[in-house]
């Protein structure tokens, strides 16, 4: 059982490139989230999404986008990357739990470095 | 701002010796998780509690909350190296909310 998977686990970028980090879960789940983790910042809410075609924004949303055009996949784009967005980012998923009453499942990671 | 307040940020305990984390909230709480971390690895679960007075084990850990205060504890006893890592608590702050917050985190160090 994969769990959630996320690709690339490391890239470089260069200020003003764009890239989208794949996160893919195989357990059937509706909610998948994006969070991004920083020294000090612990984990902060990037975007999510309740269901296919249903996305929302989270704590930090500016220069990121997604889709979620399968219950699968939920990728996450930087179209104009900046330095500020070197950052390690987690995918994570769950049945759409409300009020906390689930785990969240969380993929590996993707260390991102934009120079 | 953040939501969730983890105290201490960092610490050092002696192998065998107890260490206790805080997780604190400044708003009300729907269901507490407690994840651990090794550096550059994902986020392993650790349990989830979600009712007032509600404690939970596995194996050397054990997690309270206590919902009048708004707070959570992580207790581990007798520590061991293997408990190194960086230990998050997070939380739904509302009752029809899905999404989660989560705190700065607790680096714990071992020391053999």
């Amino acid at each position: 059982n994969a769990g959630v998977t996320q690709t690339p686990k490391f890239q470089v970028l260069k200020t003003g490139q764009s890239m989208t980090l794949q996160c893919a879960q195989d357990m059937n789940h509706e909610y998948m989230s994006w969070y991004r983790q920083d020294p000090g910042m612990g984990l902060r809410l990037i975007h999510y999404s309740v269901g296919a075609g249903i996305t929302d924004q989270g704590e930090v949303p500016n220069g990121y986008n997604v889709s979620r055009s399968t219950t699968e996949d939920f990728p996450l784009r930087l179209l104009s990357a900046a330095p500020s967005q070197t950052s390690v980012y987690f995918c994570a998923s769950s049945y759409p739990y409300r009020g906390g009453s689930g785990e969240l499942f969380f993929g590996e990671g993707s260390r991102l470095t934009v120079l | 701002s953040q939501e969730l307040e983890q105290s201490p940020q960092s610490l050092i305990v002696q192998e065998g010796k107890n260490l206790t984390i805080n997780c604190t909230s400044s708003k009300t709480l729907y269901g507490l998780y407690w994840y651990k971390q090794k550096y550059g690895e994902g986020l392993i679960f650790l349990m989830m509690l979600q009712k007032g007075g509600e404690e939970k084990s596995h194996e050397k850990i054990t997690a309270k909350l206590d919902e009048k205060k708004q707070q959570s504890s992580l207790h581990i006893t007798a520590s061991q190296p293997s408990h190194a890592g960086i230990y998050l608590c997070g939380a739904a702050t509302s009752s029809n909310d899905y999404k989660l917050s989560f705190g700065a985190g607790t680096t714990v160090t071992v020391r053999a």
